[in-house]
């Protein structure tokens, strides 16, 4: 069954850096674009970032551009989430998810758990 | 960016009941809408795609419904473990955006 687990959240200050993993099992990973997404605490959900399968396409939303980078190793099954320069306003809940094929496209079929990230000013 | 707009935004009904909630976007996504279902303390799960596409596993009792700018997400005989808050994403376009959410509460 798939499965993704995420890792590497925790409490950071302000201006500084977090990795967040994701680990894939279930499936063939590289086959599938992959996504990032984040929810504030109490608030709604918030797209990041999304990865090809083959890692050679990225797209992030205006919030994080410049800031974070998404990347992937098929070899191992597992993406991360490089988040550099953080602020208050990215705390939040992050999971990471496998983006569905053809009509499915662009939308998340199966979620992780998800990662809090904490930014203290 | 494509403004997702639910309605309402907190809805109470009873265990049997049938409910619906609606989505409109600010410009037509075609049929690219999904929906998701979340519970406390919990992650999303999804739901409906391609706006009325079942995702694998997910009972018949939802449906959805809709097109360019107004959708429906209808949950029928309604159970205790239905009472979640459920969102709806728009993915015609980037970047892909969601609504508000739709809070559904036990009467």
């Amino acid at each position: 069954q798939v499965q993704l687990v995420e890792s590497g959240g925790g409490l950071v200050k302000s201006g500084g850096s977090l990795r967040l993993s994701c680990a894939a099992s279930g499936f063939s990973f590289s086959d599938y674009y992959m996504g990032w997404f984040r929810q504030a605490p109490g608030k709604g959900l918030e797209w990041v970032a999304y990865i090809s399968g083959s890692g050679d396409t990225k797209h992030y939303g205006d919030s994080v551009r410049g800031r974070f980078t998404a990347s992937r190793d098929n070899a191992k099954s597992s993406m991360s989430l490089q988040m550099n320069s953080l602020r208050a306003e990215d705390t939040s809940v992050y999971y990471c998810g496998r983006l569905g094929s053809i009509e499915a496209a662009g939308t998340v079929d199966y979620w992780g758990q998800g990662a809090l990230v904490v930014v203290s000013s | 960016d494509i403004q997702m707009t639910q309605s309402p935004s907190s809805l109470s009904a009873s265990i049997g009941d049938t409910v619906s909630i609606t989505c409109r976007a600010s410009q037509g996504v075609r049929k690219y809408l999904a929906w998701l279902q979340q519970k406390p303390g919990q992650a999303p799960k999804s739901l409906i795609y391609a706006t009325s596409s079942l995702q694998s596993g997910v009972p018949s009792k939802f449906s959805g419904s809709g097109s360019g700018t107004e959708f429906t997400l209808t949950i029928s005989s309604l159970q205790p473990e239905d009472f979640a808050t459920y969102y709806c994403q728009q993915y015609n376009s980037y970047p892909p955006t969601f609504g508000q959410g739709t809070r559904l509460e036990i009467k």
